[in-house]
């Protein structure tokens, strides 16, 4: 089965440390991988996707397909950051669905 | 540009009543998603549109849910009737097409069901 889980649901950090949101994933094929994220009172929104291989704002996330894992990290946290943060995973099964199926989410907040 | 549209943004039903939904994609998103996303969980897609057509609706209670996207625009979810359980966020996402993965969100449906 399909499956994303981020085991924290909280995750409190004074703001300079560093970050890591744990996401790992069941899938016997080859996903693609997601960061969204929902700021207070905002929609949810792409983050990061792991096929970009890129850094968006100062977070950065890498497939790791041997520990099926693809944690979010920041080298040192900042208030703004406080936000929820979804992992998804698009199974890519073919045909033309682009679905996401999402973890349950894991509050990030950063303390001053 | 404009996001995408989502009314009403909160809605109080009895159970065993009806509710509908309506969602308004960014201009030119083929694609068209809504999920539903109970409190501590995350969204979980109901139903996928490309243009007019479903693409997707393997997770849809269809015994009370339905949706359309009769002209390949705007879309509408409904529920009847409601049960408690169906008491979610309802969100509706749109996207270029199924190449361009990046989904686009509206601010979502707050449903509660007495």
């Amino acid at each position: 089965a399909q499956r994303v889980t981020q085991p924290e649901k909280l995750l409190s950090v004074f703001k300079g440390a560093p970050v890591e949101l744990k996401c790992n994933y069941s899938y016997s094929g080859s996903p693609e991988l997601f960061w969204y994220v929902q700021y207070s009172r905002q929609r949810l929104q792409l983050l990061l996707r792991h096929i970009s291989r890129e850094s968006i704002k100062g977070f950065t996330a890498d497939l790791n397909k041997g520990e099926t894992s693809f944690h979010l990290k920041k080298p040192f946290a900042q208030e703004e950051d406080s936000a929820m943060y979804y992992c998804a995973l698009n199974p890519r099964m073919g045909g033309a669905t682009n679905k996401l199926i999402f973890g349950t989410g894991t509050l990030l907040a950063v303390q001053p | 540009e404009a996001g995408v549209a989502q009314s009403p943004r909160y809605k109080i039903i009895e159970k065993r009543q009806s509710v509908a939904f309506w969602c308004n994609p960014i201009s030119g998103h083929a694609t068209l998603y809504w999920y539903q996303q109970i409190l501590g969980q995350g969204p979980k897609l109901l139903i996928q549109f490309q243009n007019n057509g479903v693409v997707d609706d393997s997770q849809l209670p269809k015994d009370r849910f339905s949706a359309e996207r009769l002209k390949g625009v705007d879309s509408t979810l409904k529920i009847q009737p409601a049960k408690l359980e169906d008491s979610a966020v309802y969100l509706c996402a749109s996207s270029l097409g199924d190449a361009y993965n990046e989904q686009f969100f509206g601010p979502g449906t707050r449903l509660t069901v007495l």
